[in-house]
């Protein structure tokens, strides 16, 4: 089955760190580019970076208000998509989901989202 | 940056009802745009990519159009399981950027 399987969500206190994890199964993953994206408590959705496949040079993307402070990488060997997230405010409290993008710059197939809380 | 607005808000609309939303971005995108419906507790899901693509799996009676700046999504008969809340999102340049959000509820 073609899916993605987000992993690491939880609380921790501002200022503190959290890695995600993105499990893909059922598909090449090294072949795709791969995003990430967040739902805010009563907002809208928000992208939040993006990772290009190794072919295209496995370079990142990002929000401005993330810049800085989270990275993405991933490990086409295990799969895997990471959502580093250091610095970690309040107002990074979301629903963070990853995604598996079509080369149009859509996102075609969603993980099912983690929660992350960030308070003290 | 690309702002995107979406109109309107919200619709309230009956099963079988024709709805077109509305996305206008503040510079010109080609047709890098996709539509999304999230319900509420759910994954969101794409309906559309390239403006007017539609995703595999997707009803037909889901339609997008437009190119520039001013694209639209259209449910041509709307039914139960489609109301839900429908973003428009732009991938012509970085940072990607989504409508606010139209919400279709039940008339």
């Amino acid at each position: 089955e073609v899916q993605l399987v987000e992993s690491g969500g939880g609380l921790v206190k501002p200022g503190r760190s959290l890695r995600l994890s993105c499990t893909a199964s059922g598909f090449t993953f090294g072949d795709y580019a791969m995003s990430w994206f967040r739902q805010a408590p009563g907002k809208g959705l928000e992208w939040v970076g993006f990772i290009r496949s190794k072919a295209y040079g496995g370079t990142t993307e990002y929000a401005a208000s993330v810049k800085g402070r989270f990275s993405i990488s991933r490990d086409d060997s295990k799969s895997i998509a990471y959502l580093q997230m250091n610095s970690l405010k309040i107002e990074d409290t979301a629903v963070y989901y990853c995604t598996r993008d079509r080369r149009e710059g859509a996102a075609g197939l969603w993980g099912q989202g983690t929660l992350v809380t960030v308070s003290s | 940056d690309i702002q995107m607005t979406q109109s309107p808000s919200s619709v309230s609309a009956s099963v079988g009802d024709r709805v077109t939303i509305t996305c206008r971005a503040s510079q010109g995108i080609s047709s890098w745009l996709a539509w999304y419906q999230h319900k509420s507790g759910k994954v969101p899901k794409l309906l559309i990519y390239a403006a007017s693509s539609l995703q595999s799996g997707v009803p037909s009676r889901f339609s997008g159009g437009g190119s520039g700046t001013h694209f639209t999504l259209t449910i041509s008969s709307l039914q139960p399981e489609d109301f839900a809340t429908y973003y428009c999102q732009q991938a012509n340049s970085f940072p990607w950027t989504f409508g606010q959000g139209t919400k279709v509820e039940i008339k």
